[in-house]
C-alpha cells in the first residue's frame, strides 16, 4: 500500500518553455502533497508543500510563479515549471501522506529528471 | 537552524562485514527521526521512524537506534543488494507552515562488494 506516482519519470525541454509534472497517490487519499528538489549529492530540500483545495505553501527561496502547483484532488498534485532555464535542471520528488497521525511517513514517487537544453 | 549531518558520505563494505551509518542532528524540538533508503534515480523509500531516545527498530539485517543527538543505522552482514544511499530526515515542532516539514541530511551511500 501507499505508492505514490510521479510522471514523467524524464523530461527534456528546451529553455523557455514550460513543463509539468504530474504526482499521483494511487491507493490512498493524501491530504498533504510535498514537492522536494534533489541536486546530485545534496540532500532533498522541501520547495513546497500543497494541501487539497488551497494554495500552496512554499519554502524560502521558492518562486511560486516559476514553480506552479496545484492540489486538485486528494489523489492528484501537479508542479509546473514555467519559463524553465538550465539551472532549473535538477530531481523533482514529490511526496504524499494521509496525515491521519502527525507522525504518518512521507511516501515518495520515483522522481523526475528535468534536464533544461 | 535545524541540521543533520550524516556520516560517512560514502562507505564500501564486503558482504557479511557489518557496520554502522551515523546521524546527527542538531534541531529545537525533535517529533520523529527518519530513515529512508534511495535507489540511484529513484525516490526515497521508507524505512523506520524513531521517536525518543533510546528508541530500536528493526527489519530484516537493518537496525535503528536513537539517542538524544543522534541516530545510528546497524547493517548486519550486509548483501550487495543492500546497496543504496541512506538518508536521514527529522521531523520539528514547527509552529508555521508546514507541520511536517522534514530536514534531510546529504546521505550515505553504501556499497557492498560481494
Amino acid at each position: 500500500g501507499a505508492v505514490v506516482s510521479q510522471h514523467p519519470s524524464w523530461v527534456i525541454c528546451k529553455s523557455g518553455t514550460s513543463v509539468k509534472i504530474e504526482c499521483r497517490s494511487l491507493d490512498f487519499q493524501a491530504t498533504t502533497m510535498f514537492w522536494y528538489r534533489q541536486f546530485p549529492k545534496q540532500s532533498l530540500m522541501l520547495m513546497a508543500t500543497s494541501n487539497e483545495g488551497s494554495k500552496a505553501t512554499y519554502e524560502q527561496g521558492v518562486e511560486k510563479d516559476k514553480f506552479l502547483i496545484n492540489h486538485a484532488s486528494l489523489t492528484l498534485s501537479t508542479l509546473t515549471v514555467t519559463s524553465a532555464h538550465p539551472e532549473d535542471s535538477s530531481f523533482y520528488i514529490c511526496s504524499a501522506t494521509r496525515l491521519i497521525f502527525w507522525n504518518s511517513p512521507l511516501h515518495f514517487g520515483n522522481g523526475t529528471r528535468l534536464t533544461v537544453t | 537552524e535545524d541540521q543533520v549531518t550524516q556520516s560517512p558520505e560514502a562507505l564500501r563494505l564486503q558482504e557479511g562485514e557489518s557496520s554502522s551509518l551515523n546521524c546527527s542532528y542538531t534541531v529545537s524540538g525533535l517529533r520523529g527521526l527518519f530513515w529512508y533508503r534511495q535507489d540511484p534515480g529513484k525516490g526515497p523509500e521508507f524505512l523506520f521512524t524513531l521517536y525518543s531516545a533510546g528508541e530500536e527498530k528493526e527489519k530484516e539485517r537493518l537496525k535503528a537506534t536513537l539517542t538524544k543527538k543522534e541516530s545510528f543505522l546497524h547493517i548486519t552482514a550486509p548483501k550487495p543488494e543492500d546497496s543504496a544511499t541512506y538518508l536521514c530526515a527529522v521531523q520539528v515542532f514547527y509552529s508555521g507552515g508546514s507541520n511536517y516539514k522534514l530536514t534531510f541530511g546529504k546521505g550515505t551511500l553504501l556499497t557492498v562488494n560481494p
